[in-house]
């Protein structure tokens, strides 16, 4: 089955600083990789995905990347802000029924 | 929409007990998903289901663990006998399946301490 690597497990910034968060998936059928962003106490949110077909996606200051040759993909987080501190979990899905695997987890703190 | 309701929010019960957690998707969509999460072993997929359907349990750690969905609007996942290893935060998801691109909409999650 499919199996995502995340890294790092934690990271501090400084405010206005970016943030880079990567995955490598190891099932090479795997076409959608969300991400999500996981508030404490809350349950996570799809923040941003991309799909097979896309090399790179953007939504104001986040963006995602995929590498499918090398089965990764990252996500980047400019100018960041304290209201960005949260766990982000990146995902990934071949299967047809939505079916998501997802890595551990990073634990990100922005220091104003 | 209200979004995905789970109840209770917060659950404490003492070993050996059963254990009733509901969810309740958000309306029209068909697929419904059940997660636990703990900081040992992250995000886990326990189960989950398509147009009240059993598509793959094969998270289920063992067989005191059972989920139902008797329609499109409620889902329950059981543990009995409960046990201390059990305590975690599990969580429902929720999506309208229309392919392999389908946003999961979690709801806020129900954290289980088994004593």
């Amino acid at each position: 089955g499919e199996n995502v690597e995340q890294h790092p497990s934690t990271l501090s910034v400084q405010e206005g600083d970016s943030a880079v968060i990567k995955c490598t998936y190891s099932d090479s059928a795997s076409n959608y990789f969300p991400w999500y962003k996981q508030e404490l106490g809350k349950g996570p949110q799809l923040i941003i995905d991309i799909r097979s077909n896309v090399g790179e996606k953007k939504d104001q200051r986040i963006a995602v990347t995929l590498n499918k040759t090398a089965k990764h993909f990252s996500l980047h987080i400019t100018e960041t802000q304290p209201e960005d501190s949260a766990v982000y979990f990146c995902a990934a899905s071949s299967d047809s029924w939505g079916k998501l695997q997802f890595g551990a987890g990073t634990q990100v703190v922005v220091t104003p | 929409d209200a979004g995905v309701i789970q109840s209770p929010r917060h659950e404490v019960t003492e070993m050996g007990q059963e254990v009733t957690l509901r969810c309740k998707p958000i309306s029209g969509h068909n697929s419904l998903f059940w997660y636990r999460q703990t900081m040992m072993r992250g995000l886990e997929l326990l189960i989950y289901f398509n147009n009240n359907v059993p598509i793959d349990d094969s998270g289920m750690p063992e067989d005191r663990f059972s989920a139902k969905m008797p329609n499109a609007s409620f889902s329950t996942l059981k543990i009995q006998p409960s046990e201390p290893r059990d305590s975690a935060v599990y969580f429902c998801a929720s999506s309208l399946n229309r392919g392999p691109y389908n946003e999961q909409f979690f709801g806020p999650g129900t954290r289980l301490t088994v004593l």
